[in-house]
C-alpha cells in the first residue's frame, strides 16, 4: 500500500525562527507535492519536484523553500516563519501514468506560528 | 489560471438518502478530475478518478463529468455516518501534473 509519512506531525514556532518539515514516501514515485490547507482556501501548491535534486514552484511559492535530496525524500522549510504560515501542510506522490495522476497524502502536519 | 469551486460548502443527509456534491471548472482543456475524501484531521484519500463525460463508478461513489458545461459530480449511494467527511475535487489536463483543488463540501451523515 503507498506510504507517505510526514513528520513532524505537530509544531509551534516562533514568528522568524527556521522550520523544517519532512516528507518520505516509499511508493517509488517520481512525483512530490507540498500543498498547505487553510480555511477558506482549500489545498494550495507550494512547491512540487518530479525529480531528485530539482523542485519547482506552485502557486503560493513566497517564503517556502523546497529540498528533493532523494527520490523518497521532500522537505518543505521555511526560513523565518511568519504568523501567516499556520496551517495544516500536506505532502503527497504519485508516479507519471500519463493520464494525470492520483496523488497519495500524508496525514499532514499541523504548523503554528506565535 | 484554473478556478475550481465546490457546492454546496456544507450538506446534511441522512443516512440511506443519496448525497450529491457538485464541482465547477474553468479551464475547458481539462481531461482529468478526481474526487477525494478528507476524514477529520486526516489525509486525503482518492474515491474515484474520470476522464471522459459520462460515469464512472466506484462502489457506492459514482462521479459524473459534463466537460462541455465543465461540471462535474459525485453521487454517494446509501451513505453511512463513516463517510461524515470533507469531499475533495481536483481537476488537471493533459500532461499537467499539477491538480487544482476545490475548496471541499464538508458532509454529514445522521444515523
Amino acid at each position: 500500500e503507498a506510504a507517505v509519512t510526514q513528520s513532524p506531525r505537530s509544531k509551534v514556532a516562533v514568528t522568524g525562527g527556521k522550520v523544517t518539515l519532512s516528507c518520505h514516501q516509499t511508493n517509488n514515485h517520481d512525483y512530490m507535492y507540498w500543498y498547505r490547507q487553510d480555511t477558506g482556501h482549500g489545498l494550495r501548491l507550494i512547491h512540487y519536484s518530479y525529480v531528485a535534486d530539482s523542485t519547482e514552484k506552485g502557486d503560493i511559492p513566497d517564503g517556502y523553500k523546497a529540498s528533493r535530496p532523494s527520490q523518497e525524500n521532500f522537505s518543505l522549510i521555511l526560513e523565518l516563519a511568519s504568523l501567516s504560515q499556520t496551517a495544516v501542510y500536506f505532502c503527497a506522490s504519485s508516479e507519471d501514468r500519463g493520464r494525470g495522476n492520483t496523488l497519495y497524502f500524508g496525514e499532514g502536519s499541523r504548523l503554528i506560528v506565535v | 489560471q484554473q478556478k475550481v469551486q465546490q457546492s454546496p460548502e456544507s450538506l446534511t443527509v441522512s443516512e440511506g438518502a443519496m448525497a450529491s456534491l457538485n464541482c465547477t471548472f474553468s479551464d475547458g482543456t481539462s481531461n482529468n478530475f478526481r474526487w477525494y475524501r478528507q476524514h477529520s484531521a486526516k489525509g486525503l484519500e482518492v474515491l474515484v478518478s474520470i476522464f471522459s463525460d459520462g460515469e464512472k463508478e466506484e462502489g457506492r461513489f459514482t462521479a459524473h463529468l459534463n466537460r462541455a458545461n465543465l461540471h462535474v459530480s459525485l453521487h454517494i449511494r446509501e451513505p453511512q455516518p463513516s463517510d461524515s467527511a470533507v469531499y475533495l475535487c481536483a481537476v488537471s489536463s493533459g500532461g499537467n501534473y499539477k491538480p487544482t483543488f476545490g475548496k471541499g463540501t464538508s458532509l454529514v451523515v445522521h444515523p
